[in-house]
């Protein structure tokens, strides 16, 4: 069973639409988590972190919710600079009760948006 | 500028041979991680380090061999025994090895066995 699960899309949406992905993870010990985003044969770039509460940035908004093991990607008014892959990533503790952290990667999410 | 740089950028290798990949930082960061993506999947961890002279075994580190004998520099060999090494290879650093810590990305080396 994968750590994290994402939907690999396409999503194709035209300019100024509001698109959401969706991604679960397996295990309850999960501690942080973020959203990356990589363009075309490049290297994935940190978009955001997932807080409790939720949180925006600009356009984008993010949702944790733990008793599900859910997270969300809301991104409104989508421009064509938005089309790229997104990243589910969840940190999971190495060793139980450890502060120590490796990253876990979902498939990621392909987005294309047209003018 | 502070950053993390890979060399080389596209690199081709007949089978059987051995290959480093270089990973170096100036962001003076402990913790350096390699990982390798294949078309539509996600990023799998090779091996990482959290501090000089030590590292870690990731999920796929059959195949590879490091070393961290500097704080700034993480290498990536790739041996004739990895079976399928045709990938796009991607080097990372963090503070620390943090849960909370944000990895930041190379630009990746795109490796092919001929």
């Amino acid at each position: 069973r994968k750590e994290v699960e994402q939907d690999p899309g396409p999503f194709n949406v035209p300019e100024g639409a509001t698109v959401a992905f969706n991604c679960t993870y397996s295990n309850s010990a999960s501690q942080s988590f973020f959203w990356y985003r990589q363009d075309c044969r490049k290297e994935p770039k940190l978009l955001m972190s997932v807080y409790s509460s939720g949180n925006e940035d600009g356009r984008f908004t993010a949702q944790l919710n733990r008793a599900s093991q859910y997270i969300s990607l809301l991104i409104r008014d989508s421009k064509l600079s938005d089309s790229a892959t997104y990243l589910c990533v969840v940190n999971l503790e190495t060793d139980r009760g450890s502060t120590l952290g490796r990253l876990y990667f979902g498939r990621g999410t392909q987005l294309t948006v047209w003018p | 500028d502070g950053g993390i740089t890979q060399s080389p950028k596209y690199l081709f290798r007949k089978e059987g041979q051995n290959v480093t990949l270089s990973c170096e930082q100036n962001l003076n960061h402990d913790a350096m991680y390699w990982y390798r993506q294949d078309p539509g999947q996600g990023l799998r961890l090779i091996y990482y380090s959290q501090i000089v002279n030590d590292f870690q075994k990731g999920d796929i580190a059959e195949g590879y061999s490091v070393s961290r004998e500097k704080k700034e520099s993480f290498p990536l060999t790739v041996t004739s025994a990895q079976k399928n090494p045709t990938a796009f290879y991607l080097c990372a650093s963090s503070m620390r090895q943090h849960q909370a810590d944000t990895q930041y990305f190379g630009p990746g080396t795109r490796l092919t066995v001929l």
